[in-house]
């Protein structure tokens, strides 16, 4: 069965510093794709960054970075220097076979 | 540059009533979803299409009716509105070549 898990209901860290949102799924298919999106409070949902299970390397978008491992079928976002902004809910996804599903969300909490 | 636009974005019903969400993209893709959010939850994904005239079942889709009969809209229907309905509805697209999910602003639907 087609399964993401993100295991972190909550997470803090002060502002400055490096954190890790983790996220695990499983899945048969060698083709798929993973997903991180944040949801603010206002509620809109914002694209951060993508990783093919193909790719070679592992994605990055300015100050954020996607730890694919995909022999333990994790794909972790790294946030580096971590700002007020980046307090919000943050949800992992995987794409395959045309159908996309998500994890349960991360609620990261940045403090000053 | 609309993107993927919801109709309405607040809704109030009664129960046993019916309505349809109302979903549109001007950017030609083939994917197209619907999600609900209930508080505190992730996004689970009630139907989904990859085409014109192709539809299929996602992980809640008890209560909920799709078609897609132009590439643009994506209508979700509910025949008898249920109290257990009550939730925020998000619809998103994608290309299906690659690339992030894009989503619309949400709608909001309170089932009395």
């Amino acid at each position: 069965a087609q399964k993401i898990t993100q295991t972190q209901p909550g997470m803090f860290v002060q502002e400055k510093e490096a954190v890790t949102l983790d996220c695990t799924y499983d899945t048969s298919d060698p083709s798929y794709g993973l997903f991180w999106y944040k949801q603010p409070s206002s509620g809109e949902m914002i694209f951060l960054i993508y990783q093919g299970s193909y790719d070679q390397q592992n994605a990055t978008e300015g100050r954020y970075s996607l730890n694919f491992q995909k022999a333990r079928k994790s794909a972790n976002l790294v946030i580096s220097a971590s700002q007020l902004g980046d307090s919000a809910m943050y949800f992992c996804a995987m794409i395959l076979t045309g159908k996309l599903i998500f994890g349960q969300g991360t609620t990261l909490q940045v403090k000053p | 540059n609309a993107g993927v636009t919801q109709t309405p974005k607040f809704q109030v019903l009664k129960t046993g009533q019916s309505m349809t969400l109302q979903c549109a993209q001007d950017m030609n893709h083939e994917y197209m979803s619907w999600y609900r959010q209930d508080p505190g939850m992730g996004l689970r994904l009630i139907h989904y299409s990859v085409g014109a005239g192709i539809t299929d079942q996602g992980e809640v889709p008890n209560g909920y009716n799709v078609s897609r009969s132009t590439t643009e809209d994506f209508p979700l229907r509910l025949l008898s509105a249920a109290p257990s309905q009550t939730s925020v509805y998000f619809c998103a697209s994608r290309s299906t070549r690659a690339g992030e999910l894009f989503f619309g602003e949400g709608s909001r639907l309170t089932v009395l």
